[in-house]
């Protein structure tokens, strides 16, 4: 099985701040990674495909960088609304597998 | 709109069983591969199982294969988890999610508001 890895678990910021999440894979996966928001009691929300396809709807503050085996999601300024946890999930093979995610919080 | 809403969760006690709904709307249905995604309360997501829109490939995740069986019906638009022999690790929140209409990849474009299943005594 394919194992994610995201650091940090956790990062305090504030609003404005440029933010990077990273996602390690145990193998390479070429591009096959997705990033994913979630909010509290909310399902999560699709936001970078392919490491780096935007989905649409989702604000250009969002980029998805890497190959291989080693990822980036980044905002580039920080907004209230994107106070939140992030997940990434490897589909080069079965079994999927997700990061244990990044929680964004208010510095 | 596309619309993915699960029903069935419950409390039930170890060793139980539970069968899982999602009903589909706004989308084509029968041409596009669904699973289920579970979230265990205050921790991360884990892929449950994976069915194609012909039934014809289906895989599990290792914690529930054997236990777990998905399925879908294409003239109703619904897709399915039966739960055998729960366990008190399977208790969580299970989302029922849409890949992509089109291409071979399996991320998540559409999700459904989860339905929450307990295992407990």
């Amino acid at each position: 099985d394919i194992q994610m890895t995201q650091s940090p678990s956790t990062l305090s910021a504030s609003v404005g701040d440029r933010v990077t999440i990273t996602c390690r894979a145990s193998q390479s996966i070429s591009t096959w990674l997705a990033w994913y928001q979630q909010k509290p009691g909310r399902a999560p929300k699709l936001l970078i495909y392919q490491a780096s396809g935007l989905e649409t709807g989702v604000p250009s503050r969002f980029s998805g960088s890497g190959s291989g085996t080693e990822f980036t999601l980044t905002i580039s300024s920080l907004q209230p609304d994107d106070f939140a946890t992030y997940y990434c999930q490897q589909y080069y093979s079965f079994p999927l597998t997700f990061g244990g995610g990044t929680t964004v919080e208010i510095k | 709109e596309v619309q993915l809403v699960e029903s069935g969760g419950d409390l039930v006690q170890p060793g139980g069983s539970l069968r899982l709904s999602c009903a589909a709307s706004g989308f084509t249905f029968s041409s596009c591969s669904m699973a289920w995604v579970r979230q265990a309360p205050g921790k991360g997501l884990e892929w449950v199982s994976y069915i194609s829109s012909g039934s014809d490939t289906i895989y599990y995740a290792d914690s529930v294969k054997g236990r777990f069986t998905i399925s879908r019906d294409n003239a109703k638009n619904s897709l399915y988890l039966q739960m055998n022999n729960l366990r008190d690790e399977d208790t969580a929140l299970y989302y029922c999610a849409r890949r992509p209409a089109y291409g071979d990849y399996v991320y998540f474009q559409h999700w459904g508001q989860g339905t929450l299943v307990t295992v407990s005594s």
